[in-house]
């Protein structure tokens, strides 16, 4: 059936570190791809998507490019804050069905 | 626009007692969803409804599951002869538009402990 494969974390990191948070899928066909973030407290949100490939998917400084080839969409970010500590995860959305389809989430930790 | 508002937050039951959970979706929005989420886990997709319709259901929503959504505004999802696996975060989300593809707006959430 259709997957999603998130790395595990928590991933720690310095504040202006590099990030990245890898994500593959399994699907039969072309999903769209996204990425939601949930914040300590408070609800699932909205952070990036891509709908079709070499798509590529940006917010708040945050991009993801869907690989079809490699069946990816690994999150990036240049230089990560400590209020971008939260948990992120990979979802996808097959063109027959509403239903989002996520991974087990990454845990982030950014120090100062 | 206010957001989605899940009410109860947090439920507290024995095991064999019902609970219900009510969502209020964002207001117009024709799509309501809910997920359940346990710890450590992504998400999993329970059932939607397009309007007043429940158009699609997932094989985890067991006999002992039903959700309604009587007039296309709010949705309950009621759990009878609660288990203790039944214990999770329980989501629900909402959308606008005609298209897969739109964001789903997710609510904070009833946390449900079953002893």
């Amino acid at each position: 059936g259709n997957s999603v494969t998130q790395m595990e974390g928590p991933v720690t990191l310095s504040e202006e570190a590099f990030l990245t948070i890898n994500c593959t899928y399994t699907a039969t066909g072309y999903p769209s791809l996204f990425w939601y973030v949930q914040y300590p407290g408070e609800g699932l949100q909205l952070l990036l998507k891509a709908t079709k490939a070499d798509d590529k998917g940006s917010n708040k400084g945050f991009e993801a490019t869907y690989r079809k080839e490699t069946t990816s969409f690994h999150l990036e970010k240049g230089s990560v804050q400590v209020s971008d500590s939260a948990v992120y995860f990979c979802a996808l959305q097959m063109d027959s069905s509403y239903k989002l389809i996520f991974g087990s989430g990454t845990r982030l930790l950014v120090r100062p | 626009d206010t957001g989605v508002s899940q009410d109860p937050r947090h439920k507290i039951t024995k095991r064999g007692q019902n609970v219900t959970f009510r969502c209020d979706p964002i207001s117009e929005h024709n799509r309501l969803y809910w997920y359940r989420q346990t710890l450590g886990q992504g998400p999993e997709f329970l059932t939607y409804f397009q309007n007043e319709a429940q158009l699609e259901k997932s094989r985890l929503l067991s006999d002992r599951f039903s959700a309604e959504r009587p007039k296309g505004s709010f949705s309950t999802l009621e759990i009878q002869r609660t288990e203790q696996g039944d214990s999770a975060m329980y989501l629900c989300a909402s959308s606008l538009g005609s298209r897969v593809q739109e964001t789903q707006y997710f609510g904070p959430g009833t946390r449900l402990l079953v002893l």
